[in-house]
């Protein structure tokens, strides 16, 4: 298997754009999970999505950001408008089953805003 | 709210040396504990999972320890070897496949 793959790997924008994240979970796993990296806050779970439905989008900062699965082997995290602060890095990871099971990321997209 | 803490933030050591990566974490209600490591512009690459009903995992120089009733977690490195050098991340898994992480530990071994 291919892993988790993310695009783009890197995404440089100016304030206001908007930017789209990609990500195509490991084939065969039902839950998705979108993190952001910084070296303020660490990484923080953003929205998590089971058999392509969110279950938890308590993490999501603002209405700038929204998430989507519109089948089993896709998710986007979409930004709009952004702004210098979202820069990051975003991770998604996917497992299969129920908490017990390991979760395997991405490489991640680094995100600048200018 | 679930947090968790790793000791120390940093660590270097000399190759070949034995080592101890802690972390505690406030909520003892966990599924399990997974130990991530992360290289430079990297993405995370998953090492060990222990089970909430487990009390260590191991695999190769790896050995990660979990008590959940103190809430401590460690990570046992044996004989460190420069490519070792990452930094190690301690990620709590709690209801609903939620993963909380502490900070990390920036471990470098000197050759």
């Amino acid at each position: 298997d291919a892993g988790v793959i993310q695009s783009p790997r890197h995404e440089v924008t100016e304030m206001g754009q908007e930017v789209t994240l990609r990500c195509k979970p490991i084939s065969g796993h039902d839950y998705l999970f979108w993190y952001r990296q910084t070296m303020m806050r660490g990484l923080e779970l953003l929205i998590y999505f089971n058999n392509n439905v969110p279950i938890d989008d308590s993490g999501m900062p603002e209405d700038r950001f929204s998430a989507k699965m519109p089948n089993a082997s896709f998710s986007t995290l979409k930004i709009q408008p952004s702004e210098p602060r979202d820069s990051a890095v975003y991770f998604c990871a996917s497992t299969s089953g129920w908490s017990y099971n390991e979760q395997f990321f991405g490489p991640g997209t680094r995100l600048t805003v200018l | 709210k679930q947090e968790v803490t790793q000791i120390p933030a940093a660590l270097s050591v000399p190759e070949g040396e034995n080592l101890v990566l802690n972390c505690s974490f406030t909520d003892s209600a966990i599924y399990n504990l997974q130990w991530f490591r992360q290289d430079p512009g990297k993405g995370l690459t998953s090492l060990l999972l222990i089970q909430s009903s487990q009390r260590e995992q191991t695999s190769g120089r790896l050995n990660a320890s979990l008590d959940k009733s103190s809430g401590r977690s460690t990570l046992y490195i044996a004989a460190s070897q420069p490519g070792d050098s990452a930094t190690y991340l301690c990620a709590v898994g709690t209801s609903g496949s939620r993963l909380t992480f502490g900070e990390g530990t920036q471990l470098t071994v000197n050759p």
